[in-house]
């Protein structure tokens, strides 16, 4: 069965650089979430999209912005990239409206140097 | 998660049976899931929980109170790849993100 799929899977950037990280939900999957987990730490939400429009918003920094396109993927924009945002990327997806089981991505590794 | 209460770590033997337990406080609750995690990798869907009563999938069973904010996950016949992160995580407050515990380590060894 299709999973979510998130690409890179790794990214190297440095200081004050922008990034984009990207997902691609499970077909026919209407809800994207982004969340931010920190080395020993529990996911942490960012944002969530329904039907291509922002439906939550999390701990997400302003530096960042997301947004989900008509074929439904999803891309989180990081940018002025901090030391601090070295951290696992994941993505999820549901169906429903977010009411269903939400699977995640292999996850992107952002590392800031 | 400051609302989601587990456990920091769990130990048990191979071939053991091992119930690691979340607590979660909400004025609103839209389901509870359980996920595993390996150091470096994604979460891994295990169950997700509705309704109160017993779920069970394999070697794996996870258990939902409402009434009492309370679940658990048991996993059974216990194999060394099971040692891993064991994460809650809580659709609260009428919310339906997924909102993370800290996650359980259960460290299984011969």
């Amino acid at each position: 069965a299709a999973g979510v799929i998130q690409s890179p899977r790794h990214l190297i950037k440095e200081k004050r650089e922008t990034a984009t990280l990207k997902c691609y939900p499970i077909p026919r999957h209407d809800t994207v979430y982004w969340y931010q987990q920190g080395p020993g730490q529990d996911p942490q939400f960012l944002i969530s999209f329904y039907e291509k429009m922002q439906s939550d918003k999390g701990s997400i920094p302003d530096r960042f912005s997301a947004q989900q396109f008509s074929d439904y993927h999803s891309e989180l924009n990081m940018s002025s990239l901090e030391l601090g945002d070295s951290a696992l990327y994941f993505c999820a997806s549901s169906l429903t409206g977010g009411r269903a089981e939400a699977f995640f991505g292999q996850g992107t590794r952002l590392t800031v140097v | 998660g400051q609302n989601i209460d587990q456990p920091t770590e769990m130990t048990a033997t191979e071939g053991a049976i091992v119930q690691i337990n979340c607590t979660y406080q909400t004025s609103g609750f839209n389901g509870l899931f359980w996920y595993q995690q390996h150091a470096g990798e994604a979460p891994t869907f295990l169950s997700y929980n509705v309704l109160d009563g017993l779920e069970e999938k394999g070697r794996f069973s996870s258990f939902l109170s409402r009434s009492k904010g309370y679940s658990y996950l048991l996993l059974k016949e216990l194999q060394m790849k099971d040692s891993a992160s064991y994460l809650c995580a809580v659709r609260l407050g009428g919310s339906y993100i997924p909102t993370f515990g800290r996650g359980t380590s259960l460290i299984v060894h011969p």
